[in-house]
Formats: structure tokens, C-alpha cells, sequence
């Protein structure tokens, strides 16, 4: 069984501050991690992922993210937040054993960029 | 680049209407899937397919059916379309080289549902 929580559905943060989006997992299996990008009336894109190399796993557009073990989580950085940034985040989980091709996806967190 | 496109951006029907939701991808990708996406509930799986003819239940497959008759094409039905099944759909599709494969989205079909 596997599950995600993104601890925050809305996160409001400043032009050029950081950006922190929160996310725990569970997993039966050693897992996959993946960060999506949903724009307004766009579809999702991936922004990174972790799939058992570096720890530590650089995106596009600035972003990072932390897999810890210890600590189930697999949070999203970025140092500097844009405008360009505003957009809805999902965290997904997927085993990497056990023979399930399906990913679970968390409820989705709203960053929202304040000028 | 991987291209998914869906049918339509946005749908209105009429309750007990018969709906077809239809996903297009151009990368060969054996898998696909199904989702709808509400607010504060994120996506949530209708229906997954590794194959031709090849169907998995997801997490909310009542009311709805798929059909997969060629690799690059993955529908969705809405047998007697309800005003509870008005939502955004997305489609996705995927490699199934590694599990870390990504899924590439298509833009969504807006379905109204009246």
C-alpha cells in the first residue's frame, strides 16, 4: 500500500523568498518520487524526480527536492520565488517493486506569489 | 517532444447522456491512464491500461467504462453521464521501461454535466 500527504493545500509566500512545499509518503516498497507542475488550465508537467540515485534532485525552473528516508518525505525548494511560480503541486509515489505500474498522487498544494 | 492530446477542452451534456472522452498519444507509451481532478481531492485514477485490450480498475471506476483498441488511442466512457461526474479529466501516458518512468499529461477535457 502507498499513500501521500502534502501537508499544506495552500502555501503564500513573496516575490523572491523561498519556497517550501511539504510532502510524506508511505510505501510498502522502496519508492519512486516524483514533484508535477499544473499551471491554470494547463495540464500537468513533471518538475523533478527520484528514482534511488542522489538524494538530493534537481528540476527545472530552480526547483529541488530531498529524499529522507528516515523521514518519509520528499519536500520541494526553490531559493528564490517568482511570479512565474503560481501553480498547483502535486507530490506522487510509486514502488519501485511489488508489480504496480500505478502512482498515487497527494491532494495537491496552491503556491500562491504575492508581488 | 511527447505530445497527449484529448478530444476536447471543455464538454456540456445533458444527464443520461452517453460521453466520450478520447486521449491521443504520439510516443508509442504502453501505459495510459485515466483521472479526474477535483478540488482538494488532486487526481484521482478511473481506469489504467499497460496494453492493447488491457484494462485495470483505479480508484473510482463506477460509471464510467474504457476501451483501448489501439496503442496510441485510450477512451473514456460515460455510460449515463450524472451531474456528480462533472469534474476535469486528464489523460496521461507512459513508458513501462522503469519505475521511475514519467507520465505526460494531456491538456484536460472540462466536463459540465447538466
Amino acid at each position: 500500500a502507498q499513500s501521500v500527504t502534502q501537508l499544506d493545500s495552500h502555501v503564500s509566500v513573496s516575490e523572491g523568498t523561498p519556497v517550501l512545499l511539504r510532502c510524506n509518503y508511505s510505501s510498502s516498497y522502496s519508492p519512486s518520487l516524483f514533484w508535477y507542475v499544473q499551471h491554470p488550465n494547463k495540464g500537468l508537467q513533471l518538475l523533478l524526480k527520484y528514482t534511488s540515485a542522489a538524494t538530493l534532485v534537481k528540476g527545472i525552473n530552480g526547483f529541488e527536492a530531498e529524499f529522507k528516508k528516515s523521514e518519509t518525505s520528499f519536500h520541494l525548494t526553490k531559493p528564490s520565488a517568482h511570479m512565474s511560480d503560481a501553480a498547483e503541486y502535486f507530490c506522487v509515489v510509486r514502488p519501485r517493486s511489488g508489480g504496480s505500474y500505478i502512482p498515487t498522487f497527494g491532494r495537491g498544494t496552491s503556491l500562491i506569489v504575492h508581488p | 517532444d511527447v505530445k497527449v492530446t484529448q478530444s476536447s477542452r471543455y464538454l456540456v451534456k445533458r444527464t443520461g447522456e452517453k460521453v466520450f472522452l478520447e486521449c491521443v498519444q504520439d510516443m508509442d507509451h504502453e501505459n495510459m491512464f485515466w483521472y479526474r481532478q477535483d478540488p482538494g481531492l488532486g487526481l484521482r485514477l478511473i481506469y489504467f491500461s499497460y496494453d492493447v485490450k488491457m484494462k485495470e480498475k483505479g480508484d473510482i471506476p463506477e460509471g464510467y467504462s474504457v476501451s483501448r483498441e489501439k496503442k496510441e488511442r485510450f477512451s473514456l466512457i460515460l455510460e449515463s453521464a450524472s451531474t456528480n461526474q462533472t469534474s476535469m479529466y486528464l489523460c496521461a501516458s507512459s513508458h513501462v521501461k522503469g519505475f521511475g518512468e514519467t507520465q505526460y499529461f494531456g491538456p484536460g477535457t472540462r466536463l459540465l454535466v447538466l
